[in-house]
């Protein structure tokens, strides 16, 4: 069936470091990705997403491209803040249904 | 994107009651989802809601435990019945756009004693 792999967590930046975090999928299909951030204490927000292959989702200096060929969908930012610290989730979907990643908790130090 | 707001936003309850939590959204909505994301853990899809029809429960759910109302276009609700502690996760409602985005409320915080 479908699935979302990302990369464990937590990762611990500094502040401006750049960031990177892994995102793979196995898809019957050609779904759309997207990733999702999830602050402290608040719900899921959708942060980008793209909708097909070499598509390139960009939102808040955070960027994700569609890798059919290597059905990847890392999330990336050159110079991360400490206000980025959540927890991010990758996800596939087709049509209404949304299956996501475990989820990678991102800690930025000041 | 919808503006999504549920009630309540947490509670804890003691094992063998039911809780029920609202969704109300402020658009019209076709579809909407009930999402349970347990302790360090991915959201996991329970159900979907379409208005007049009965719920589309996912594999390991069933509308016993879980029964879900669509009266209108605008609101939900899902009952967590007959609870015990396993049944402690925070609960997501969300909703879908035209472009096939879903949008999520702040969540129920479940706690089972």
């Amino acid at each position: 069936g479908d699935s979302v792999t990302q990369m464990e967590g937590p990762v611990t930046l500094s502040e401006e470091a750049f960031l990177t975090i892994n995102c793979t999928y196995t898809a019957t299909g050609y779904p759309s990705l997207f990733w999702y951030v999830q602050y402290p204490g608040e719900g899921l927000q959708l942060l980008l997403k793209a909708t097909k292959a070499d598509d390139k989702g960009s939102n808040k200096g955070f960027e994700a491209t569609y890798r059919k060929e290597t059905t990847s969908f890392h999330l990336e930012k050159g110079s991360v803040q400490v206000s980025d610290s959540a927890v991010y989730f990758c996800a596939l979907g087709y049509g209404n249904k949304l299956v996501f990643g475990a989820g990678t908790i991102l800690r930025v130090k000041s | 994107s919808a503006v999504i707001s549920q009630k309540p936003s947490r509670d804890i309850c003691q094992r063998g009651t039911s809780l029920t939590i609202q969704c109300q959204v402020d658009s019209q909505v076709t579809m909407m989802f009930w999402y349970r994301q347990q302790p360090g853990q991915s959201l996991t899809l329970i159900a979907t809601a379409n208005q007049g029809s009965e719920a589309t429960y996912e594999s390991g759910f069933v509308i016993d435990k879980f029964p879900i109302s669509r009266p209108n276009l605008t609101f939900s609700t899902l009952t967590v019945s007959n609870m015990s502690p396993e049944d402690s996760s925070i609960y997501l409602c969300s909703v879908q756009s035209e472009d096939y985005e879903q949008y999520f409320g702040p969540g129920t915080r479940l706690t089972v004693t």
